[in-house]
Formats: C-alpha cells, sequence, structure tokens
C-alpha cells in the first residue's frame, strides 16, 4: 500500500515561526502536493511539484514556500506563519493522473 | 472560472435506504471527474475517475455517473460503515484538482 507520512498530527505555533510540514512517500510517486482544507472552502492547492527540485505554484502561493531536495520528501514552508493560516494541511502524491494519495494531515493552530 | 458544488451539504440516511449525491460542475473543457471518501481524522481516499458523459464507475454499494453538468454518486443500500464526507473534484490544468466542499453522509443503523 501507498504511505504518505506527514511528520506532525497537531502544531501550534506562534504568529512570525518559520514552520516546517513535512511530508515523505514511499511509493516512487513523481507527484506530490500540498493542500489546506478549511471547512466552507474545501480543500485548496498551495504547491505542487512533478520531479525533484521542480515546483508549481497552486491557486493560494502566498505565505508558502515548498522544498523538493529528494523524491520521496515534500517540504511546506510557511515564512511568517500568520493566524490566517490556521488550517487543516495535506499532503499528496500520485505516480499519474490524478489518483491522488493523501497523507493523514497536519492541523496546524497559529496563535 | 471553474468551479464544483456539491449537494446536499449534509444527508443522514438509515441503514438500507439509497439516495444519491450530487456534484454540479461548470469547467472549460472536461478532463476529469473525481470522487473521493474522507474519514473523520483522515485524508482523502481516492473512488473514481470518469471522463465522459454517460459514463459509469461502480465499487461495492456505489456508483458514480456522469452528464455533461453534474455527476451522481449513487449508493445502494448503505451500510454504517459508509458514513463518511464524500468529495468530487474536476481537473483544472496541469495537476491541478479543484474541490467541491464534500457532502457529510451519516448512516444510521
Amino acid at each position: 500500500d501507498v504511505k504518505v507520512t506527514q511528520s506532525s498530527r497537531y502544531l501550534v505555533k506562534r504568529t512570525g515561526e518559520k514552520v516546517f510540514l513535512e511530508c515523505v512517500q514511499d511509493m516512487d510517486h513523481e507527484n506530490m502536493f500540498w493542500y489546506r482544507q478549511d471547512p466552507g472552502l474545501g480543500l485548496r492547492l498551495i504547491y505542487f511539484s512533478y520531479d525533484v527540485k521542480m515546483k508549481e505554484k497552486g491557486d493560494i502561493p502566498e505565505g508558502y514556500s515548498v522544498s523538493r531536495e529528494k523524491k520521496e520528501r515534500f517540504s511546506l514552508i510557511l515564512e511568517s506563519a500568520s493566524t490566517n493560516q490556521t488550517s487543516m494541511y495535506l499532503c499528496a502524491s500520485s505516480l499519474k493522473g490524478y489518483e491522488l494519495f493523501f497523507g493523514s494531515g497536519t492541523q496546524l493552530s497559529v496563535l | 472560472e471553474d468551479q464544483v458544488t456539491q449537494s446536499p451539504e449534509a444527508l443522514r440516511l438509515q441503514e438500507g435506504e439509497s439516495s444519491s449525491l450530487n456534484c454540479s460542475y461548470t469547467v472549460s473543457g472536461l478532463r476529469g471527474l473525481f470522487w473521493y471518501r474522507q474519514d473523520p481524522g483522515k485524508g482523502p481516499e481516492f473512488l473514481f475517475t470518469l471522463y465522459s458523459a454517460g459514463e459509469e464507475k461502480e465499487k461495492e454499494r456505489l456508483k458514480a455517473t456522469l452528464t455533461k453538468k453534474e455527476s451522481f454518486l449513487h449508493i445502494t443500500a448503505p451500510k454504517p460503515e459508509d458514513s463518511a464526507t464524500y468529495l468530487c473534484a474536476v481537473q483544472a490544468g496541469f495537476q491541478k484538482l479543484v474541490f467541491g466542499t464534500g457532502t457529510r453522509l451519516l448512516v444510521s443503523p
């Protein structure tokens, strides 16, 4: 079974902190994604990567950056956390197409 | 702008009571419509892909259908373990999906 592992289930940070969310997949997938999920808004794509060191902006990239130094690992960085970045963050991977395999998510609270 | 609207927001069924969830979409040239299931505290799990009007896919008690404007997820004789949030999404560009806000389904024994 494909496994997508997110490093933290719950995270509490202060405004202005730099925050790193880590994601690892074990199936040699080319594509990796970061989404955030908010009530009433659904899942929204922040960034995705289709190869090592390649990244593309999604629909809401402002305030975020990403890093993919190795194929299996995709990191989401909040340069200076703000309260409006309190959300559930979901990492996903796919080999081809749009059958995405999601991690269990990181619930981030920014106080 | 590509958009996905799901209805109802929430649905409560008795075990064995069949029903349908709706996903209506507006997209410039549909390239794919996707259904996912999400259990509380977990990430979404892929169910189906539909590409063209008239296409149908089935998995156990679930059947997904597609027209030019909407998709339905039919649930036949549901069981309590079918309780989850069902998400619909459309392809909106390279590696981009636009998701609806989901339908929360609760099946009571």
